[in-house]
């Protein structure tokens, strides 16, 4: 059984640029859960989507950031015009409800 | 807003001793809670949960303790193995939530 997979698992931008994030859940879940982490600080709520539906996603900045988890294919996260601020491990969980999450290996994003 | 906060950032314990790890939380509408390991480069495994109706819950060296009326739980593991080496995150969540709310982590170190 694959748990779920992120990638890239490492992810070099320049400012300005965008960068996608994909997260394929644990086959049959159908919960995605999306957090950034800071460096020295723990995870941080970003948004919660079922398929094709966002459910939450008071997590988000309110600008540059999006979310989808279409029908068919992975969730992407979506940073547009990224900042050297964005730079963050980003994390993708999943669940068959609304508990006990499994972690992705998460994708590093350093904006140079 | 820190909803669940882990005070001790690092803990050092001496290989076949016991470590304990506390969290406490602020707000009374979470239901459930789960510890999490992390190494580096790597995403959030799963440790262990406890619901909100339970004080106590076991599964091998690892016992979760919850003490609603505090707000704080704990986790114990023991014996403490140089594998057991990582940061350990506690998290909050409610079934009508979805989404976890994180403690900053504490690094725990098993030393020989």
């Amino acid at each position: 059984n694959a748990g779920v997979m992120q990638n890239p698992r490492h992810l070099v931008r320049r400012r300005g640029q965008e960068a996608r994030l994909r997260c394929s859940p644990v086959k049959g879940h159908s919960h995605v859960y999306w957090y950034r982490q800071l460096p020295e600080e723990g995870l941080k709520f970003m948004v919660y989507l079922q398929k094709e539906n966002i459910i939450d996603e008071s997590g988000m900045p309110k600008e540059r950031f999006s979310a989808e988890f279409p029908k068919e294919g992975p969730s992407i996260l979506r940073i547009q015009q990224v900042v050297r601020g964005d730079s963050a491990a980003y994390f993708c969980a999943s669940s068959p409800r609304d508990n006990e999450q499994f972690f992705g290996p998460g994708t590093r994003l350093t904006v140079l | 807003d820190q909803q669940v906060k882990q005070n001790s950032p690092s803990l050092s314990v001496q290989e076949g001793r016991i470590s304990i790890l506390n969290c406490d939380y602020t707000n009374s509408m979470f239901d459930y809670f789960l510890w999490y390991k992390k190494y580096p480069a790597e995403g959030p495994t799963f440790l262990i949960s406890i619901s909100s109706i339970k004080d106590k819950n076991e599964d091998g060296r690892f016992t979760v303790f919850l003490n609603k009326s505090a707000k704080h739980l704990s986790l114990h593991i023991v014996p403490s193995q140089p594998g057991d080496s990582a940061v350990y995150f506690c998290a909050a969540g409610t079934d009508s939530w979805g989404k976890l709310q994180f403690g900053a982590g504490t690094q725990v170190v098993v030393t020989p």
